[in-house]
């Protein structure tokens, strides 16, 4: 069975630029979450969907930030237009459902760094 | 709000060292504790959990116990090896609406041959 999987691995772009990370989940996981750990800090939750929902997206740090999920399946983190505070690593993961000791399962990460 | 505190890192220890990574959380009613660990170019992955007070969670060597009392969670292992050079995360899951797991800022790991 296949595991979460984020694309690109790496990306490096200018301030200003815009910036689209993907993750597809493993297949049947109606819960997805994106985090992002910045500068070696603590990772910090993002936004939760549901299916295509949005259920918490209160992780959000402003309106640059556009996440979707079409269709319930993968997802997309847009960034735009990135800011030098947005570099860091942004991990996806899902899980199929909420209780508290279902396990979370994590993709690689995507790391980003604004220049 | 739920909070996790982890010991600052970096830590670096000789092959078949004793380790301790320091874990204690603030949280309502009765979380789950995670450990999670990165390893080199890899994505971050379940090491062990505990769902309810006074659990062990065990894993390749690792255990950590659910203390209630003093809110922690600590890893720990009696003897490391090189492999277990990686990025340690202590993380929870509260009883909340909120789902989602909240992480303390991780410690890194380095095993000396």
């Amino acid at each position: 069975e296949a595991g979460v999987t984020q694309f690109p691995s790496h990306s490096v772009i200018e301030k200003g630029q815009t910036v689209t990370l993907r993750c597809d989940p493993i297949s049947g996981h109606d819960n997805l979450y994106w985090y992002r750990r910045v500068m070696g800090k603590e990772i910090k939750f993002l936004l939760h969907f549901v299916k295509e929902s949005k259920q918490d997206e209160s992780g959000m740090p402003n309106n640059r930030f556009l996440a979707e999920r079409t269709g319930g399946t993968y997802s997309t983190l847009k960034v735009q237009p990135a800011e030098l505070e947005d570099s860091g690593v942004y991990f996806c993961a899902s899980s199929q459902g909420t209780e508290r000791n279902t396990e979370a399962f994590f993709g690689q990460g995507t790391r980003l760094t604004v220049v | 709000g739920d909070s996790v505190t982890q010991m600052e890192g970096p830590v670096t220890l000789s092959e078949e060292a004793f380790l301790t990574i320091n874990c204690t959380y603030t949280a309502t009613g009765y979380p789950s504790l995670f450990w999670y660990v990165q390893y080199p170019g890899e994505g971050l992955q379940l090491l062990l959990k505990a769902t309810k007070a006074d659990d062990k969670g065990s894993n390749k060597g690792f255990e950590a116990t659910y203390r209630k009392e003093t809110t922690s969670f600590h890893l720990e292992k009696g003897s490391v090896q090189v492999s277990d050079s990686a990025v340690y995360f202590c993380a929870l899951r509260g009883t909340g609406s909120a789902r989602q797991l909240t992480f303390g800022s991780g410690t890194q790991l380095t095993v000396l041959p």
